[in-house]
């Protein structure tokens, strides 16, 4: 089955820029998705197709693909972006998820 | 604003079943697919399906096909997912999404969610 790895957590100081990676064979060839969730909250949309911004969704998140990885840069991260990041692609008609970035500013 | 509402938590015994209810707000019900995703205590995201309430066509995860059932009653905007055969590893929240639009489901993504039903399967 198709397997989308995302490092288990990633540290970044206030102001400073967050990347997020999400890899996956061909990973390239599809749209990659991103959600953030916050402890006891439901996920929130953050990118689509690859690296457009949901309204209302901050100038500082970005996402961007390259073969066989997609990205989510938080560019400037403040401490309210804190949160576990999934990113989510389809397979053969099924959604896989990765299995989530912890983000943690300090 | 669009609006999920699901139903409250609830406790089932193994072998039981759990029926889900997800009532939408907000926009014409029938425009946008419904996904179900899940989430165990402490663990990531896991699709379950989606339906498409217009027509009712559904498509299920290989992993609950026989096992899950997801429905709806366009009168009343709601969408629901029942899951069968209940075993601890069930125990999870369950959340109810709505797509993005895209004609294809497999192409979507899920732009508002509801806040979760919390499903606990205990002896």
């Amino acid at each position: 089955s198709y397997e989308l790895t995302q490092p288990p957590s990633v540290s970044v100081s206030p102001g400073q820029t967050a990347t997020i990676s999400c890899s996956g064979d061909r990973l390239g060839s599809r749209f990659v998705f991103w959600y953030q969730q916050k402890p006891g909250q439901s996920p929130l949309l953050v990118i689509y197709q690859d690296d457009k911004r949901p309204s209302g969704i901050p100038e500082r998140f970005s996402g961007s693909t390259s073969v066989n990885t997609g990205t989510l840069t938080i560019s400037g991260t403040q401490a309210m972006d804190e949160a576990e990041y999934y990113c989510q692609a389809w397979d053969s008609g099924s959604a896989v998820f990765g299995g989530g970035t912890k983000l943690t500013v300090l | 604003q669009v609006q999920l509402v699901q139903s409250g938590a609830e406790v089932q015994k193994p072998g039981a079943s759990v029926k889900v209810s997800c009532k939408t707000s907000g926009y014409t019900f029938t425009s946008r697919d419904i996904f179900w995703v899940r989430q165990a205590p402490g663990q990531g995201l896991e699709w379950m399906g989606w339906m498409n309430p217009n027509g009712g066509d559904t498509a299920y995860a290989q992993k609950f096909q026989g096992r899950v059932t997801m429905t709806r009653d366009t009168s009343k905007s709601t969408a629901y997912m029942e899951l069968r055969s209940l075993t601890h590893d069930d125990t999870a929240i369950y959340y109810c999404a709505r797509g993005g639009g895209i004609v294809v489901p497999a192409h979507n993504w899920f732009d508002s969610w509801g806040r979760g039903t919390l499903v606990t399967v205990s002896s």
